[in-house]
This record gives structure tokens, C-alpha cells and sequence, in this order.
């Protein structure tokens, strides 16, 4: 069986600051992806990321990047200089195989909120 | 091109009610899912069609109906459903082959439902 944990239910954080949403995941497959995706209040989930588990190579994209360490199982979003457009709630999940199709695990999910 | 599109945007239903809801998606994808989400939750995943196929029932009451007319159609049949049903309902889509692209999924805008 699969697991996500986000264990920060909300982050509020002033405009500027650096803020680290924390991810840690369970599974006894070899072969699996991670991702973040964004909620924001108008309810789409956008996708962000994808980790598979033999690239542990983190990445940079603009503000965003990403820790992705197995030794931990953890999977940390780090956004920098945080603009109150980030405020939504992040997802985190993890994906196996299930038949032809891959089944999504999520997180509980980590509410930010940036204020101005 | 990741755009997967759903109508309505808004339902309001009584218990009697039948309505459907659908999605749509042109990148080509031959995985097509459904998922719930109730507020402050993760989505749940309801049904996936994998090549037109129903793939997973994740024991979802019969009250609720999919049917995937083609590779770039899905519809949620609603029938006699209840107030809690009220949900934001999701659809989603990927490339439906294992270990393709990680089979990314990108998720459309959301029906917002409310059973009266």
C-alpha cells in the first residue's frame, strides 16, 4: 500500500519569504513517480512536477525547486520570495502501477497562504 | 497543449434529478479518470477508463454512472444521488501507458455539484 504524508496543514507566510512544503511518502514498489500539484481557490489542480525514483537530481524552475531525497523518503517544494499568487492549497502524491493505468496517491494537502 | 476541459462549471440537482456531467480532452491520452473532492480533502478517486475500458471501480454506489463514448470523452451519469454528493468533481487524463511520461495526470477546471 501506498501513503503521502504532508504533515503542515497550513503555512502562512508575509510576501518574500522563502516557505518549504514538506512531503514524505511509503512504498515497497522499486519504480515509482512523485508530484506536486497546485489547488488554487478556483478548484483546478495544476500540475507542477514529476520525480521518478531514479532521478534523485533536484531541480530549479524559477521559484520553485524541488528535494527529493529516497535515503528519507521525502520529496520538499521550497518556493522563494513567496508573492501572495502562490496562496492555494499544494499537493503532494505518488504513483504505481495498477493495471495499464497509474493510480494517483495524494497527500493531505498543505494549505499556504502568503499575505501581502 | 494539457488542457482538459469539463461542463458544466456549476450544477445544482435535486435528489430526483438526472444530470450528466463531462470532459473532454485532445492531447491524445487513452486514460481517463474521475475523482471527488469534498473541501479541505484530496481528491478521491472514483473510476479510471484506460482505452476506453473501464479499468478501476473504486466501489463507487451505483447512483453514479461512467461512460467513455471515445478516447477523448468521459461522462459522469448522475442519478438519484444524495446531499452528500455535493463535491467538486474532477476529470482527468494521461497517456495511459505505464511508465510513459510517468503517465503525468492534468486535471481540468472541476464541476462544482450541489444535491439539494
Amino acid at each position: 500500500a501506498q501513503k503521502v504524508t504532508q504533515a503542515q496543514t497550513e503555512i502562512s507566510v508575509v510576501e518574500k519569504e522563502d516557505v518549504t512544503l514538506d512531503c514524505v511518502y511509503e512504498t515497497r514498489d522499486t519504480t515509482y513517480y512523485l508530484f506536486w500539484y497546485k489547488q488554487p481557490p478556483s478548484g483546478e489542480l495544476v500540475f507542477l512536477i514529476r520525480r521518478n525514483s531514479f532521478d534523485e537530481q533536484n531541480e530549479i524552475s524559477g521559484r520553485y525547486s524541488w528535494n527529493f531525497q529516497k535515503s528519507t523518503s521525502s520529496f520538499n517544494f521550497t518556493i522563494t520570495a513567496s508573492q501572495v499568487v502562490d496562496s492555494a492549497v499544494y499537493f503532494c502524491a505518488l504513483s504505481v502501477t495498477s493495471g495499464s493505468a497509474r493510480q494517483l496517491t495524494f497527500g493531505s494537502g498543505t494549505q499556504l497562504t502568503v499575505l501581502p | 497543449d494539457t488542457e482538459v476541459t469539463q461542463t458544466p462549471k456549476h450544477l445544482v440537482m435535486g435528489m430526483t434529478n438526472k444530470k450528466s456531467l463531462k470532459c473532454e480532452q485532445h492531447m491524445g491520452h487513452r486514460a481517463m479518470y474521475w475523482y471527488k473532492q469534498k473541501a479541505k480533502k484530496p481528491p478521491e478517486l472514483m473510476f479510471v477508463y484506460s482505452y476506453e475500458k473501464l479499468s478501476i471501480n473504486e466501489s463507487v454506489p451505483s447512483r453514479f454512472s461512467p461512460e467513455c463514448p471515445n478516447s477523448s470523452l468521459l461522462n459522469l451519469h448522475l442519478h438519484a444521488l444524495q446531499p452528500e454528493d455535493s463535491a467538486l468533481y474532477l476529470c482527468a487524463s494521461s497517456h495511459g501507458k505505464a511508465g510513459g511520461r510517468g503517465d503525468t495526470q492534468y486535471f481540468g477546471p472541476g464541476t462544482r455539484l450541489t444535491v439539494l
